[in-house]
Parts: C-alpha cells; sequence; structure tokens
C-alpha cells in the first residue's frame, strides 16, 4: 500500500543533542510537510517543501532544518534539542495541484528530551 | 481569513447513542474542509472531505458531514458510536491564499463510554 512512513516512532534524546527523524513516502507527492504536535494541541505546522523548493512558517525556530534529497525522502534536523521541543513530529505528504488539498499523514515520532 | 471553530473541547456519548461534533467556519467563499480523527499516539487519518460537490459528505466508519452554507457551518456526525471511536477529531480548512496549508480547528476529544 502507498503511505507515508515515519522513523523512529519513539525517539529520546538529551537535552542539546541534535536529533534527526525521517520521513519517506510511496505516494510519489510533490508536497512534503512537517509539523510539531504538543499534548491537546492542533498540529502546528513547521515547514514544507514543494518538489525542492523550501518554505518556511515565519514562527519556526532556527533550532528546526529541514532537508529533501528526494522526492521519496525528508528530514527533520533538530539542532539543539529543549525541554520544550519534547513533542509528536508529523510528516505529511499532499500531490502537485491537488484541488480538494488533502494531505496524507504519517503514523507520527514522538520525541521525549530528557 | 478563512478559519474553523470547534465548538466543543470534549465531548462525551455512550457507546450505541448519536455522535455530533460541532465545527464552524468563516471563510469570504465557499472552501473545501476535512474532518481529520487522530487516535491516541497517532498520525491523523482523513475522515472525510468536502469540496463543493454534494453538501451531504459520507466518510469512512460511518461518519457523515453536511456543510450549510447558511450556518457556516460542518458538523460532524454518526449515527451510532462505538468504543473504537473515541479519540481526538479536526476540523480543518485549507489556508486562504495558500493551496497547499491547512488550518486546523483546536480539536474535539471524543469520549465513548461503555
Amino acid at each position: 500500500d502507498a503511505m507515508v512512513i515515519q522513523n523512529p516512532r519513539y525517539q529520546v534524546t538529551q537535552f542539546g543533542k541534535p536529533v534527526t527523524l525521517s520521513c519517506s513516502q510511496t505516494l510519489n507527492h510533490n508536497v512534503m510537510y512537517w509539523y510539531q504536535q504538543k499534548s491537546s494541541q492542533a498540529p502546528k505546522l513547521l515547514f514544507h517543501y514543494y518538489d525542492k523548493d523550501f518554505n518556511n512558517e515565519a514562527d519556526t525556530p532556527d533550532n528546526f532544518q529541514s532537508r529533501r534529497p528526494n522526492t521519496s525522502f525528508c528530514f527533520l534536523d533538530i539542532r539543539s534539542p529543549g525541554l520544550g521541543d519534547a513533542a509528536m513530529y508529523l510528516c505529511a505528504t499532499s500531490p502537485q495541484g491537488s484541488y480538494s488539498n488533502e494531505q496524507f499523514f504519517g503514523p507520527g515520532t514522538r520525541l521525549t528530551v530528557l | 481569513a478563512q478559519s474553523v471553530t470547534q465548538l466543543d473541547s470534549h465531548v462525551s456519548v455512550s457507546e450505541g447513542t448519536p455522535v455530533l461534533l460541532r465545527c464552524n467556519y468563516s471563510s469570504s467563499y465557499s472552501p473545501s474542509l476535512f474532518w481529520y480523527v487522530q487516535h491516541p499516539n497517532k498520525g491523523l487519518q482523513l475522515l472525510l472531505k468536502y469540496t463543493s460537490a454534494a453538501t451531504l459528505v459520507k466518510g469512512i466508519n460511518g461518519f457523515e458531514a453536511e456543510f450549510k452554507k447558511s450556518e457556516t457551518s460542518f458538523h460532524l456526525t454518526k449515527p451510532s458510536a462505538h468504543m473504537s471511536d473515541a479519540a481526538e477529531y479536526f476540523c480543518v480548512v485549507p489556508r486562504i491564499g495558500s493551496a497547499r496549508q491547512l488550518t486546523f480547528g483546536s480539536g474535539t476529544q471524543l469520549t465513548v463510554l461503555p
């Protein structure tokens, strides 16, 4: 089945220790998104790629970076995680020109910062 | 700007009774609208979407929603709740001026009592 895959599902890191979260997709969608979701809150968009074109949200901290080496993969790098960065990180994809703008979500990575 | 308001942060129903989750939207034109569901520690799954075709939209797992322009509402309903319906539900609208981005409601936590 075509899908969005996130690895790992659970990640534990130490305060200040860089961490990378991974997302891959078999849907061949042009657009890939990274969201941060804290407990009992709606997902918050961090940035998205339209093909190789990177689009950062204005309020995304510089501590968060992203890479998209090819259509299938996208990475979220947190350079110096703080306690406030503990959250669920969701990857999503969307096809180019989708009138309905539907996004397809992965299962998420739960990040714990010690 | 387009926005959605979910009128209830928590809803509790008994198993086998009807479910009503309320969403009002604000838009200068008929938007696309979505309902997503999120089970604990999982990603978001699309329940249903409205894209200006039929005003009554049927989704997965017996859910449906009716787009009412006169009331600017897009409430989610199900005739008979099941224990597996317990989850967080998000009403979502595409962000104005950016077809690739979504605006999420604050979410409604549905509890199903035995």
